[in-house]
């Protein structure tokens, strides 16, 4: 079974720094799928960032960015330039393709301050 | 506009009564997901399914039954065998394109409490 562990339940950060959120994982898939999803405090799940763990390349989406490092099972999500409303919960989350169950780790609750 | 509707937003059960929560999707998406979050936690998979008149039980099926009649419903229902139903429910659905890496979509949520 796959497992996904995000070790920070809460971390801080000053609007306009950057801050990166950490996720391991453990599974014996060669290809699968990972996952950001934010989680505000209106309770939306928001799909933040996507990654093919067969693509090399990191995916951006904006101030959005992952470090992948597929041998050391680590996805860490990097925002940049953080602002008001990225204030919210943070979960990362594993998909094997030949299934469609989303496996979640337990969250990092962010939080931006002014 | 497409999306998925839950409702209701708040429902309350009283003790050893059945409540159903109602999910809605009007994206064609062929499966759906009912997940549980309590306070502080992440989700857990409550049951899924992928297709029509087919579903498979998740990690905390237990107290809970769904239904799937029709593509874009997937009603949850929250039995008296529940004995801790106070807790915030996802309902998601996915495109499900295999070997493709299609999210999945999620609901506003139903917050249920105990009475």
């Amino acid at each position: 079974a796959q497992t996904v562990t995000q070790s920070q339940p809460e971390m801080s950060v000053q609007e306009a720094e950057t801050v990166t959120l950490s996720c391991t994982y453990d599974t014996s898939e060669n290809n699968y799928y990972l996952f950001w999803y934010k989680q505000p405090p209106s309770r939306q799940m928001i799909l933040v960032i996507r990654q093919e763990a067969y693509k090399q390349q990191n995916a951006t989406e904006n101030r959005f960015s992952v470090n992948f490092q597929k041998a050391a099972k680590s996805f860490s999500l990097k925002i940049s330039d953080s602002q008001l409303g990225d204030t919210a919960m943070y979960f990362c989350a594993f998909m094997k393709p030949s299934g469609s169950r989303l496996t979640f780790g337990e969250g990092t609750q962010l939080t931006v301050n002014p | 506009d497409g999306g998925i509707t839950q409702s209701p937003k708040y429902l309350f059960r009283k003790e050893g009564q059945n409540v159903t929560l109602s999910c809605e999707q009007n994206l064609n998406h062929d499966a759906m997901y009912w997940y549980r979050q309590d306070p502080g936690q992440g989700l857990r998979l409550i049951y899924y399914s992928q297709i029509v008149n087919d579903f498979q039980k998740g990690d905390i099926a237990e107290g809970y039954s769904v239904s799937r009649e029709k593509k874009e419903s997937f009603p949850l229902t929250v039995t008296s065998a529940q004995k801790n139903p106070t807790a915030f429910y996802l309902c998601a659905s996915r495109r499900d394109g295999k070997g493709k890496d299609q999210p999945q979509h999620f609901g506003d949520g139903t917050r249920l409490s105990i009475l």
